[in-house]
């Protein structure tokens, strides 16, 4: 199975908004509300920051927000700050083999300017 | 607090095996699905193998499959990947995370513990 697809790298000011896209196809992300979103700073271990498209789990900043249309979702930070500098991957659930059942994106590195 | 601490990983030669073990504590371990997932050096995240709760459905990634298996003990709260005929492409850190559950993400994630395949 192939990865979810998303930008290498997206950067902003602090205090301004960002959009990560992640672009599967109709057997995952587009077929099922279980994308997931995690942070993952140098090394750590990833964090789960979104489930269910657009859920936060406990702790976790409002400012992070997660979305989704067709085949693609996104994960918006608003109020950027110094500390959300970090890798982040999408995932979800697939059904595009036996052998599921998930798949991650390719990651995107988030560089605060 | 739940906690995840994984071991048994080190330097293990081409073609050589391994288990790892993920110990988990502060949450019903019976009751959830489990995964491993490995990020090699520089690289991103990569899913290789899931349990269901139960430990009677098992699930692999294509880049392992025939070459791993999965197992969890419910009464020692404790789940293992035996890694067989290991290549030097599994040189990784691998993570075991706790299911949210069915497959709508990975709430919780252990340290990580390395592997390297080498000679």
């Amino acid at each position: 199975q192939s990865a979810l697809t998303q930008p290498a790298s997206v950067s902003g000011s602090p205090g301004q908004s960002i959009t990560i896209s992640c672009t599967g196809t109709s057997s995952d992300v587009g077929g099922y509300n279980f994308v997931s979103w995690y942070q993952q700073h140098p090394g750590k271990a990833p964090k789960l920051m979104i489930y269910d498209v657009s859920n936060r789990p406990s702790g976790v900043s409002n400012r992070f927000s997660g979305s989704k249309s067709g085949n693609s979702a996104s994960l918006t930070i608003s109020g950027l700050q110094a500390e959300d500098e970090a890798d982040y991957y999408c995932s979800s659930y697939t059904s595009s083999s036996t052998l599921g059942p998930y798949v991650f994106g390719t990651g995107t590195k988030v560089t605060v300017l | 607090e739940v906690q995840l601490v994984e071991s048994g990983g080190g330097l293990v030669q081409p073609g050589g095996s391994l288990r790892l073990s993920c110990a988990a504590s502060g949450f019903t371990f019976s009751s959830y699905a489990m995964s491993w997932v490995r990020q090699a050096p520089g690289k991103g995240l990569e899913w290789v193998s899931g349990i269901s709760y139960s430990g009677t459905s098992t699930y692999f990634a294509d880049s392992v499959k025939g070459r791993c298996t999965i197992s969890r003990d419910n009464s020692k709260n404790t789940l293992y990947l035996q890694m067989n005929s290991l290549r030097a492409e599994d040189t990784a850190v691998y993570y075991c995370a706790k299911d949210v559950s069915a497959a709508r993400g990975l709430d919780h994630w252990g340290q990580g513990t390395l592997v390297t395949v080498s000679s």
